[in-house]
């Protein structure tokens, strides 16, 4: 049973670009949830999302900052007209739809680096 | 809102000594708490967690952690530190169902040092 996996494992973006973050939850799991790890500091929650319905998006930065889940396919975390301060690691978290909710499985995450 | 407290950035023991990192939360009604491991440049593995029952709970790699509700306290330990726990460590809390929400809040993390 394969784990989450993100792609691209590394990605480099200049000021302005945008990037477009992968997620594919383990088999099995509907809910998928997005974190932001800056340099140094812990995982900070972004949104949590279930097949076609974003759940809860506090997280998230009000602007330039999007997410989804479709009905098939990855989630895509997509962050438009990239800065430098976007520069983080970015972890997908899944889990299943059921009492286990809670316990959440991590890929291997995202690092973006903006020039 | 809940909050995780984790003291102490940094801990160094050495190879063989105990392992002691600090957890401490804050919720209105006791969440669900749990440990996770990362290795450099790796994503986050769950370590052990708790949610009901014995306050005690075993975990992978040698560790354990005990809830006590009333020092709003999750620390893990392990009694003798190995060159390959050398990593980071977050505590985690989540709402227990039906409280409301499904966030998970982590600590800001301690680097764990194991000298040889």
């Amino acid at each position: 049973n394969a784990g989450v996996m993100q792609n691209p494992r590394h990605l480099v973006r200049r000021r302005g670009q945008e990037a477009r973050l992968r997620c594919s939850p383990m088999k099995g799991h509907s809910h998928v949830y997005w974190y932001r790890q800056l340099p140094e500091e812990g995982l900070k929650f972004m949104v949590y999302l279930q097949k076609e319905n974003i759940i809860d998006e506090s997280g998230m930065p009000k602007e330039r900052f999007s997410a989804e889940f479709p009905k098939e396919g990855p989630s895509i975390l997509r962050i438009q007209q990239v800065v430098r301060g976007d520069s983080a690691a970015y972890f997908c978290a899944s889990s299943q739809p059921d009492r286990e909710y809670y316990e959440q499985y991590f890929g291997p995450g995202t690092r973006l680096t903006v020039t | 809102a809940q909050s995780v407290t984790q003291l102490g950035s940094h801990v160094s023991v050495s190879e063989g000594a105990l392992v002691l990192l600090r957890c401490n939360y804050s919720s209105s009604v006791p969440p669900y708490l749990f440990w996770y491991v990362q290795y450099p440049n790796q994503g986050l593995q769950l370590l052990l967690k708790y949610t009901t029952g014995a306050t005690l709970v075993k975990g992978i790699n040698g560790f354990e952690a005990e809830f006590k509700k009333s020092e709003t306290s999750f620390h893990l330990t392990k009694p003798s530190a190995h060159m390959s726990d050398a990593a980071e460590y977050f505590c985690a809390v989540t709402p227990t169902p039906g409280t409301g929400g499904f966030k998970t809040i982590f600590g800001a993390g301690t680097r764990l040092f194991v000298k040889a």
